[in-house]
């Protein structure tokens, strides 16, 4: 079942700015896991967040975290045209096997 | 190189003729999983494996099998093919609970 909703759908900047997106889901966690994936490639792993962390840093991108809203944000700053790609957030649910994915935001950065 | 490694990566079939799709990771991980990616559905889980001989369905199983005898390899087989199986198909592994999923490249199927 798709657990994880991201929004916006589709994002477009220019060079320099920062994205964000957002994920919601249904039920408890055990943690909440970020992807990218470059027009039809495989998905890369970008930051997995515990369920009792509130965020989580790696270069340019911000992860935070609020259980008690089921929600989730990615915050990519000072984007590039390489961060063109589509991002998809993951929930991990209690039994730790059923990795649940949205439908993913397709980010556009023009130059 | 740490990778997942998915054959074929592209395959133009005809619907009933049965087929295999290989996965190979060579990182040593006990759990594996089957994923289709079809337009605006996202990535749907289609089996798991969470080690040797230890598998079940994900959200999407029907017209799939699975096998994993050995660690390093869960192919997925396609008995009887159909038009509906027309998908991008990923295949993952990772090393245990709260870990992240490497995939593979990923495995463009067409069933006419």
């Amino acid at each position: 079942s798709q657990q994880g909703e991201e929004d916006p759908q589709a994002l477009s900047i220019q060079e320099g700015e920062n994205a964000t997106m957002n994920c919601s889901y249904k039920t408890s966690i055990n943690n909440l896991q970020w992807y990218r994936q470059n027009s039809g490639r495989g998905l890369v792993h970008l930051i997995l967040i515990r369920s009792n962390e509130r965020e989580k840093h790696s270069g340019r991108l911000r992860v935070t975290l609020d259980t008690s809203k089921k929600s989730s944000s990615l915050l990519i700053t000072a984007s590039r045209a390489a961060d063109t790609a589509s991002y998809f957030c993951a929930t991990d649910p209690q039994n730790d096997y059923k990795l649940s994915f949205g439908a993913g935001t397709t980010v556009t950065v023009r130059a | 190189e740490a990778q997942v490694t998915q054959n074929p990566r592209y395959l133009i079939t005809v619907t009933g003729k049965k087929l295999t799709v290989t996965c190979s990771q060579n990182m040593n991980h006990e759990y594996m999983s089957w994923y289709r990616q079809d337009p605006g559905l996202g990535l749907r889980q289609i089996y798991y494996s969470m080690n040797v001989e230890v598998t079940d369905k994900g959200d999407v199983p029907e017209g799939y099998k699975v096998s994993r005898k050995e660690k390093r390899n869960f192919p997925l087989i396609l008995e009887s093919p159909s038009p509906n199986q027309t998908s991008l198909y990923f295949c993952a592994s990772k090393r245990g609970p709260n870990q992240p999923q490497h995939f593979g490249d990923g495995t463009r199927l067409s069933i006419l």
